[in-house]
């Protein structure tokens, strides 16, 4: 059974930085291409960063580029985006997902809240 | 990387059927045979219910289908029960290693 379980969310101050981690079990990790995906308060799900199994091949929405890294470690199954130069639209629950374009985000995690705020 | 367009809320009675539209653009929908739907309780995780237009992940029940025309993609449930009620959200690959999500639609089960 596929679980995913985001961490390291908190309140942080704007031009401060923060790092997300997500744990993933049930399924060969190194196999996968994963993604981040976020949802701010009252508004739709953003796609923010993917990342190919291995790595090697990291993609990111606009609006993150520059800011956030995206990186995984295969020995540990787990994934961490690294935030840095936070804003106050970056607040918003931050979800790790299973999956690549074609076949979608198969699995998701519960989310892990970011509230960036003076 | 614009939205897609979603209403922002839909209903229905038990029974009955209902349909969600998810309008792109031709760069996106309208290109890519790679829409996908998502259910989502709040307070949960998001679940996949429909990826490539129109396939349904093995226990996802087939009350739920999907469809695209143009630059619009459709999300049908039918048979509306109450736990039906969520938001959901299409997505679609954008091109150029990217992937856009529409702004939801919240279901209400009447």
């Amino acid at each position: 059974q596929v679980h995913l379980v985001e961490s390291g969310g908190g309140v942080v101050q704007p031009g401060q930085s923060l790092r997300l981690s997500c744990a993933a079990s049930g399924f060969s990790f190194s196999s996968y291409g994963m993604q981040w995906v976020r949802q701010g308060p009252g508004k739709g799900l953003e796609w923010v960063a993917a990342i190919s199994h291995d790595g090697n091949n990291k993609y990111y929405a606009d609006s993150v580029k520059g800011r956030f890294t995206f990186s995984r470690d295969n020995s540990r199954n787990t994934l961490f985006l690294q935030m840095t130069s936070l804003r106050t639209e970056d607040t918003a629950v931050y979800y790790c997902a299973k999956g690549w374009w074609m076949e979608g985000l198969e699995n998701w995690g519960q989310g892990t809240m970011v509230t960036v705020s003076s | 990387q614009s939205a897609l367009t979603q209403p922002p809320s839909a209903s229905g009675s038990p029974g009955q059927s209902v349909t969600i539209s998810c309008t792109g653009t031709s760069s996106d929908v309208g290109y890519y045979n790679y829409v996908s739907w998502y259910q989502h309780h709040p307070g949960k995780a998001p679940k996949l219910l429909i990826y490539e237009v129109r396939k349904r992940p093995s226990g996802v029940p087939d009350r739920f289908s999907g469809s695209k025309s143009g630059n619009t993609a459709s999300l049908t449930v039918s048979g509306l029960q109450a736990e039906d009620e969520a938001d959901y959200h299409c997505s679609s690959y954008a091109g150029s290693n990217t992937l856009v999500f529409g702004g939801g639609t919240k279901l209400t089960v009447l």
